[in-house]
């Protein structure tokens, strides 16, 4: 199957800093990428949904302005957090798909686990 | 937007036994339904999916059904081995509905243990 990447796998940084993930389709052309949340023992969340080259869609509940995502290639999704707390520590997996194609299937980076002290 | 129940959260099962679980959706729209083992601090990966104009799909000791009519789907895992043993999400998603869908809902998830 294809690959997706993420960095960093893992991330410690203070409160009220900025925190940075970049999310690369390796392999093949991602015309959408998914970013989602996980916190421990509960189920992938979705929280936004990015096309390359347009805004990207925020789910309900999600705050723009402070999980800013930008896809700007058709291989390379970032998401910052931006004044990072405490309550944001999780576990952060983007997932990307070519939606031009003949597969329904999204690609699971292998997430980032941010800790914020 | 689409709702997925999953159901059992937790389930125990003797290695050699079968394991069932069982999800609804609430969006008659949707149109795929991938299932994910997930292990312990890694990516979910895709073990079976089944698209809506098809109601069974075998893959070696997996199998999945899906009953559009009453919206769930179920996965079947035979022969079961201590390897088995991780999270499992079921998902639903209406593929084909512009920029806007093509999202992933997933179930809240069913940790899965073999016991040997």
């Amino acid at each position: 199957g294809a690959v997706v990447s993420q960095h960093p796998s893992w991330v410690i940084c203070k409160s009220g800093t900025s925190v940075k993930i970049e999310c690369r389709s390796l392999d093949f052309q991602a015309t959408t990428m998914f970013w989602y949340r996980q916190f421990p023992k509960q189920s992938l969340m979705l929280m936004a949904t990015s096309n390359e080259g347009s805004k990207a869609t925020y789910e309900q509940g999600v705050e723009k302005d402070k999980f800013l995502i930008n896809h700007a290639s058709l291989t390379l999704s970032t998401l910052t957090v931006t004044s990072a707390h405490p309550e944001d520590s999780s576990f952060y997996i983007c997932s990307a798909a070519d939606l031009a194609g003949v597969t329904y299937e999204q690609y699971f980076g292998p997430g980032t686990r941010l800790t914020v002290t | 937007g689409e709702n997925v129940e999953q159901h059992p959260s937790t389930l125990s099962v003797q290695e050699g036994d079968s394991a069932v679980i069982k999800c609804t959706y609430s969006d008659s729209a949707s149109n795929y339904f991938p299932w994910y083992k997930q292990e312990l601090g890694k990516r979910p990966q895709l073990i079976i999916d089944i698209r809506s104009n098809v109601g069974e799909k075998k893959d070696q000791r997996i199998a999945v059904t899906l009953n559009k009519t009453a919206k769930h789907f179920s996965l079947h895992i035979t022969e079961t081995q201590p390897e088995d043993s991780a999270v499992y999400f079921c998902a639903a998603v209406t593929v084909g509905s512009g920029a806007a869908g093509n999202k992933l809902t997933f179930g809240g998830g069913t940790r899965v243990l073999v016991k040997p």
